[in-house]
């Protein structure tokens, strides 16, 4: 365990479904970041929280939702999803967003969309 | 903007060095390093911040060169548990972490 979990570790979505990714750290940290990978792309920032509030979000799609109802806990509320959106959704946290400590991540949810 | 890394892809002999490189573009204010193993999460190695430093993590080192926005990661007397991918990751001022694509570090026996 890093100190940042993420539940569930699998998940499979129709298409029509709606389901919810969940992190939580109890570090301290102040900032939270969801990131996707895919197979041979890099890690890609989707959305950044720093103090609760929403400070990023990289041209995402409506179909993700995030959401921090506090410093420890991050949420994906997902909808209508596409095949394409398969991947594993990473979470991380830091101390703040700018930060001199790194990111802890957590292991990720891997999404497959059917 | 993305960072450039290189090699996409090394293997080595247990014992031997290897270089990863990664640049960017732009005027940076950190690079990070990680090293993610095949089903686990990525894992923290170091941070190098804008002044040129250089850090090391057993034998794992990296420098950072601010004038040509570069950092390159070392690994001497590689051993089998330094098999993974390595990640950098980039910081201009105002953006958070953007990470290049990895290289793929594989040792061998």
């Amino acid at each position: 365990e890093t100190g940042v979990t993420q539940t569930p570790r699998h998940l499979v979505m129709g298409m029509t479904n709606k389901k919810s990714l969940k992190c939580e750290q109890h570090l301290g940290h102040n900032a939270m970041y969801w990131y996707k990978q895919s197979a041979k792309k890099p890690l890609e920032l989707m959305f950044v929280y720093n103090f609760k509030e929403q400070t990023e979000n990289n041209s995402v799609p409506s179909r993700f939702s995030p959401e921090c109802p506090n410093s420890s806990h991050l949420f994906l509320h997902l909808h209508t999803l596409q095949p394409e959106d398969s991947a594993l959704y990473l979470c991380a946290s830091s101390q703040d967003f700018r930060n001199n400590y790194g990111y802890t991540f957590g292991s990720g949810t891997r999404l497959t969309v059917v | 903007q993305q960072p450039v890394q290189s090699p996409q892809a090394v293997i080595l002999r247990e014992g031997e060095d290897a270089v990863i490189n990664c640049s960017s573009s732009k005027a940076l204010y950190s690079v990070h390093w990680y090293r993610q193993k095949h089903g686990e999460a990525p894992v923290f190695l170091m941070i190098l911040l804008k002044g040129g430093e250089q850090k090391g993590h057993e034998k794992i080192s990296a420098s950072f060169n601010e004038k040509k926005q570069q950092s390159s990661l070392y690994l001497t007397a590689s051993q089998l548990s330094y098999s993974g991918t390595y990640f950098c990751g980039t910081e201009e001022w105002d953006t958070p972490l953007v990470f290049g694509k990895g290289t793929r570090l594989s040792v061998i026996a």
